[in-house]
């Protein structure tokens, strides 16, 4: 297995656009998170699939923002109306169904709103 | 809802010195432990983590850590630092029942120089 994987690495985006983003989890986990992380900060919680469900979103994710899993494979996050807000880096991790599981990341998405 | 203090936001330090980076958190629930690390442009890496058992945990590429309760702490450490050991350095934790999404620190950049 290669990892978490996702694409596109980059994306610059005028304000007002949307833009979506893909993630692939490592294919035996059933766990999939995705975070946002500014510039010298850590990594913020946004939303959690268990398989297909979506069983937690943070008050970050604003209704702009939308995520799916379907079939709880890949998983695309949409940033509707995009704002220079919105710039970040948006990373995915998936992990096992067990306490304590790892949460493995990918490289994750740089997005730039001009 | 936990939450994670990382001190120092930049630690200088000379190849083959000792190095710690401090760790404290708060949790009105039992918690998880861990540290990740985070090189330019890739995705984080778990270092180590506590999960029950032995205090002192130890990690890849010769780090450790130890689990303080009564000082909410979760300091880590490594005997002797290489330049290839630059890089930024999180803290998380999560509560230890039910779903476990991670609370990061702000981070701590470990910078080794010869």
């Amino acid at each position: 297995d290669t990892g978490v994987s996702q694409d596109p690495r980059h994306k610059i985006t005028k304000r007002g656009q949307n833009v979506t983003f893909r993630c692939d989890p490592i294919s035996e986990h059933n766990r999939l998170y995705w975070y946002r992380q500014t510039l010298g900060q850590g990594p913020e919680f946004l939303t959690y699939f268990q398989n297909e469900a979506q069983l937690e979103k943070s008050r970050l994710l604003s209704d702009r923002f939308s995520a799916e899993r379907p079939k709880g494979s890949f998983s695309t996050l949409e940033i509707q109306r995009t704002e220079q807000g919105d710039s970040a880096m948006y990373l995915c991790a998936s992990s096992p169904a067990l306490p304590g599981g790892e949460q493995y990341f990918g490289p994750g998405t740089r997005l730039t709103v001009t | 809802a936990q939450s994670v203090t990382q001190l120092d936001s930049q630690v200088p330090v000379f190849e083959e010195a000792p190095v710690e980076l401090r760790c404290n958190y708060s949790s009105s629930v039992s918690v998880y432990l861990f540290w990740y690390v985070q090189y330019p442009n890739q995705g984080l890496q778990l270092l180590l983590k506590y999960l029950s058992g032995s205090t002192l945990v130890k990690g890849i590429n010769g780090f450790e850590a130890e689990f303080n309760k009564s000082q909410t702490s979760f300091h880590l450490r490594k005997p002797s630092v290489h330049i290839s050991d630059t890089a930024e350095y999180f803290c998380a934790v999560s509560g230890n029942t039910g779903f476990q999404k991670l609370v990061f620190g702000t981070g701590t950049r470990l910078l080794v120089s010869p």
